[in-house]
């Protein structure tokens, strides 16, 4: 049983450059979340894909990012033109519908903005 | 953003102690999970609760839903070095299938 695969584990980039995240779930799981953790604080939820439709967006979810999930398979997160204030660790998360509330992440993506 | 609040912040015992923590929200939560975390690494689940007044055991870890719905505890008995790490708290309310997470508690163990 593989769990919830993130790529790349670690990332840094410079300030105004643009970043891709991808994300993939535990292969029966139809929903897909994406979080944002900082130094010290519990991870804070950005968007989240039932199949392919995304269902519901925070307002911590700029312009600058973007979520994809084509295929209701893996999931894509795009950050553009990014910011020092945009590094965190991003998570992905997956669950099934029956059992929504569970979710299950990955070991997420280390981003540093230099 | 919103977060729950988790007390204590940070915890220090021997091991062998056992541990309680808890979490507390000014909103009623109709699910509470517990998460572990370790550094680096995503959250770990380790106990989902769905009803007002469960309470729910995996290995010596026992979490309860509170009766008031805007609360959760979390207890590990006899704990070991390998229960170092931090502790969060997560809740579910209303239609939203996102989850609202608490500001965590460390846990240090000295063998």
């Amino acid at each position: 049983d593989t769990g919830v695969s993130q790529d790349p584990r670690h990332k840094i980039t410079k300030r105004g450059q643009n970043v891709t995240f991808r994300c993939d779930p535990i292969s029966e799981h139809n929903r897909l979340y994406w979080y944002r953790q900082t130094l010290g604080q519990g991870p804070e939820f950005l968007t989240y894909f039932q199949n392919e439709a995304q269902l519901e967006k925070s307002r911590l979810l700029s312009d600058r990012f973007s979520a994809e999930r084509p295929k209701g398979s893996f999931s894509t997160l795009e950050i553009q033109r990014t910011e020092q204030g945009d590094s965190a660790m991003y998570l992905c998360a997956s669950s099934l519908s029956g059992t929504s509330y569970e979710q299950y992440f990955g070991p997420g993506t280390r981003l540093t903005v230099t | 953003g919103q977060q729950l609040n988790q007390s204590p912040q940070s915890m220090f015992i021997q091991e062998g102690e056992d541990v309680s923590m808890n979490c507390t929200s000014s909103s009623i939560f109709n699910t509470w999970l517990w998460y572990k975390q370790d550094p680096g690494e995503g959250p770990v689940l380790l106990i989902a609760l769905y009803k007002a007044g469960e309470l729910t055991s995996n290995g010596r870890l026992t979490a309860q839903f509170g009766t008031t719905r805007k609360d959760s505890f979390l207890n590990i008995s006899a704990s070991i070095p390998s229960d170092v790490g931090i502790y969060f708290c997560a809740g579910q309310y209303g239609a939203t299938n996102k989850l609202i997470f608490g500001t965590g508690t460390l846990l240090a163990v000295q063998p």
